[in-house]
């Protein structure tokens, strides 16, 4: 099993709708939980951490995290092309603290 | 400097020499990691730092490749004999801490050709 699963889409959407990507991971005692954008030819670029269960909200972005359920999401509202991206989910693991990362999901945001 | 920083931004190597990668952390970050992406793929990690721990190789994927890590600070990766294989980007990330609050950020990487 992968640590850290992540639909690969590609997810269309089309502008002004909300994209939904979902990520699970194995570590039951994770805390904490990050989404990276990733524009094609570019480096991962950190866009939401979340620690605790609940959403935590920043602008368009939504993250929701269940421990109990393992899984951390990422809505994106009023969806623009410029969110047309890979969106990775990456989990810090118990043991050491290691960073690990999701294959990720390409989203293409129609006009 | 403001961000991790990567050199060189391109290299163009012959199959079979030796190379070597360049990582500058963020200043006071403690954990650094390196990671590889080939085209259209995910990241693949190879190898992780945190302080004066032993370093975590686990990534690595031949004894061709290695890693260091100079005063807590800047890393390099070097590979030797390379191969068509190796071509790829290798992306560096460090965190302020090898807590599990530790957002970790990205240097823009360096795009390696093996030709």
């Amino acid at each position: 099993q992968k640590e850290v699963e992540q639909n690969s889409g590609p997810l269309s959407v089309p502008e002004g709708a909300i994209a939904s990507l979902n990520c699970t991971y194995s570590d039951r005692g994770s805390q904490s939980f990050f989404w990276y954008r990733q524009y094609s030819g570019k480096s991962p670029e950190l866009i939401m951490f979340i620690y605790s269960n609940g959403d935590k909200e920043d602008g368009r972005f939504t993250a929701q995290l269940n421990k109990a359920s393992q899984y951390v999401s990422l809505l994106i509202r009023d969806s623009q092309p410029s969110d047309s991206a890979t969106y990775l989910c990456a989990v810090t693991l118990t043991n050491d603290y290691k960073l690990s990362f999701g294959a990720g999901t390409t989203v293409t945001v129609r006009a | 400097g403001a961000g991790v920083s990567q050199s060189p931004s391109n290299k163009v190597t012959e199959k079979g020499k030796d190379v070597e990668l360049r990582c500058d952390p963020i200043s006071g970050h403690t954990a650094l990691y390196w990671y590889r992406q080939s085209l259209g793929q995910g990241l693949e990690f190879l190898i992780y730092f945190q302080g004066n721990s032993a370093p975590d190789k686990s990534g690595l994927p031949s004894d061709r490749f290695s890693a260091e890590r100079t005063g807590g600070s800047v890393s390099t990766l070097t590979i030797q004999r390379t191969q068509q294989e190796d071509s790829a980007v290798y992306l560096c990330a460090s965190s302020i801490s090898g807590t599990e609050y530790t957002e970790a950020f990205f240097g823009q990487g360096t795009r390696l050709t093996v030709v």
